[in-house]
C-alpha cells in the first residue's frame, strides 16, 4: 500500500536549536516526494521537492530509499518557522497520478 | 498564491442541504484537485480532474460529486451536507512541468 508516515502529530523546540521533522514512506514506484507547509490561516504552499535538492528557509530534506524517508531538517530553528508541515509523495498509477498526504506535523518554536 | 481562488471563504449549513464550492484559477493548468483538511488526519483528496472531460475519484469521494465546468473551474458539490463533513476544503492546480501543486486559500464549511 502507498502510504505517507509522519510520526509525530506535535513537535516543539527552541529558537535555535536543531529541528527534525520524519517522515517515512510506502511506494513500489520510484518515489517523489515533497514537502508542504501552512503557516496559520494560510494555504499550503510548496517548501522543496527532493528532486530539485534545493534549500528552503533554510530547510533540506534527502531522500534515503534504504530508510524509505524523506526527513526535514533545519540545523537552526527560528519562531516564523513554526507551522504545519506535510510530506507528501507523488503516486503514479497507469497514467494517472495524486499526491498522498501524510497526517501533518505541527511544529511550534518557542523563543 | 492567488493564482487559484476559492469561493466561499466560509460556510455554515444545515444536514440535509446541497451546497456547492466553487474554484477557479488563473495559471493554465489542466489538472486540478479537491482535498479536505481535518485534524489529525492531514489532506485527503476527494476528487481530481486532468481536463475537462477526465473526472477521477479520490480516496474519499463518497457523498460528493464535481464539475469541470472549464479548464479554469472546478467545483465540488455536497449533494445533501451532513455533519461529518465539516472539514477546510481546498482546491489545487498542478504544474505539468515542475509537479508543483498550487493551493487555493480554501473553504471552511460547518454542516449543523
Amino acid at each position: 500500500a502507498q502510504r505517507v508516515t509522519q510520526p509525530e502529530k506535535l513537535l516543539s523546540v527552541f529558537k535555535g536549536a536543531p529541528v527534525e521533522l520524519k517522515c517515512n514512506y510506502s511506494y513500489s514506484g520510484s518515489p517523489e516526494l515533497f514537502w508542504y507547509v501552512q503557516y496559520s490561516r494560510q494555504r499550503l504552499q510548496l517548501l522543496l521537492r527532493h528532486i530539485s535538492r534545493e534549500s528552503i528557509k533554510g530547510f533540506t530534506a534527502d531522500l534515503n530509499k534504504g530508510e524509505t524517508s524523506f526527513h526535514l531538517k533545519k540545523p537552526f530553528a527560528q519562531e516564523e518557522d513554526s507551522a504545519m508541515y506535510y510530506c507528501a509523495l507523488m503516486i503514479t498509477q497507469g497514467g494517472s497520478e495524486k499526491l498522498v498526504f501524510g497526517k501533518g506535523t505541527k511544529l511550534t518554536v518557542n523563543p | 498564491d492567488a493564482d487559484v481562488t476559492q469561493t466561499p471563504r466560509n460556510r455554515i449549513t444545515k444536514t440535509g442541504k446541497r451546497i456547492m464550492l466553487e474554484c477557479s484559477q488563473t495559471k493554465g493548468h489542466d489538472r486540478m484537485y479537491w482535498y479536505r483538511q481535518d485534524p489529525g488526519l492531514g489532506l485527503r483528496l476527494i476528487y481530481y480532474s486532468f481536463d475537462v472531460k477526465d473526472i477521477n475519484k479520490g480516496e474519499i469521494s463518497d457523498g460528493y460529486s464535481v464539475s469541470r465546468q472549464a479548464q479554469a473551474k472546478f467545483s465540488l458539490s455536497l449533494e445533501s451536507a451532513i455533519p461529518n463533513q465539516t472539514a477546510l476544503y481546498f482546491c489545487a492546480t498542478k504544474d505539468p512541468i515542475g509537479e508543483t501543486q498550487y493551493f487555493g486559500p480554501g473553504t471552511r464549511l460547518l454542516v449543523l
